[in-house]
């Protein structure tokens, strides 16, 4: 259960575009479509943005998008603004019912 | 409005037990995986434990097997995790979550946390 591999830190400017990157193995991230992405601001709880690589749950804007490629699974967030300025965990089924998270990535809006 | 409530966190010394709890409401708590993640002081997420619907079947993540473990009570809509030989590198805000029916991978609730400190 070694933890996904995120890069510590991602920025970017108001109204433009960055890709978090997240790479795991073939017994996670690529052995299953089960990524999910969370926002974190500090001092609160997570926050569901992205599951199953694609998905947006209800209330997240449009502005976050998943994809994945072999063992690496990536969050874009489009149309940078200021409160995306936060830290991002990628997470993903490992099998036999264990879970992994990655390092976490914090984003900066410059 | 789902809600999920821990408690339970605190002082504990080197080798020391605690039991936290995580009252649910909101939702149908029987019918969904829960978990728990914690969070060491200026660490990222790691994942703690899971258990699904019913109790009967639990999972954990290697630095806390043989020490923790998972349960609910679908009576009380409450959540439990037993820690005992609890080391200071256990130190961190454990958070309970709850999965997605459709999606178990997916945690789309989550509790505002208790922060359990190992420190003699």
């Amino acid at each position: 259960q070694s933890a996904l591999t995120q890069p510590p830190s991602a920025s970017g400017s108001p109204g433009q575009s960055v890709t978090i990157s997240c790479t795991g193995t073939s017994s996670d991230v690529g052995g299953y479509n089960s990524v999910s992405w969370y926002q974190q601001y500090p001092g609160k709880a997570p926050k569901l943005m992205i599951y199953e690589v694609t998905k947006r749950p209800s209330g997240v804007p449009d502005r976050f998008s998943g994809s994945k490629s072999g063992n690496t699974a990536s969050l874009t967030v489009s149309g940078l603004q200021a409160e995306d300025e936060a830290d991002y965990y990628c997470s993903s089924y490992a099998g036999s019912n264990n879970f992994v998270f990655g390092g976490g990535t914090k984003l900066t809006v410059l | 409005e789902v809600q999920l409530v821990e408690s339970g966190g605190g002082l504990v010394q080197p080798g020391g037990s605690l039991r936290l709890s995580c009252a649910a409401s909101g939702f149908t708590f029987s019918t969904h995986w829960m978990h728990w993640v914690r969070q060491g002081p200026g660490k990222g997420l790691v994942w703690v434990s899971r258990t699904n619907d019913d109790g009967r079947s639990t999972s954990y993540g290697d630095s806390v097997k043989g020490r923790f473990t998972i349960s609910r009570d679908n009576a009380k809509n409450t959540l439990y995790l037993q820690m005992n030989s609890l080391r200071v590198e256990d130190t961190a805000v454990y958070y309970c979550a709850r999965a997605l029916s459709s999606a178990k991978s997916a945690f789309d609730s989550w509790g505002r946390g208790t922060l359990v400190t190992v420190s003699s």
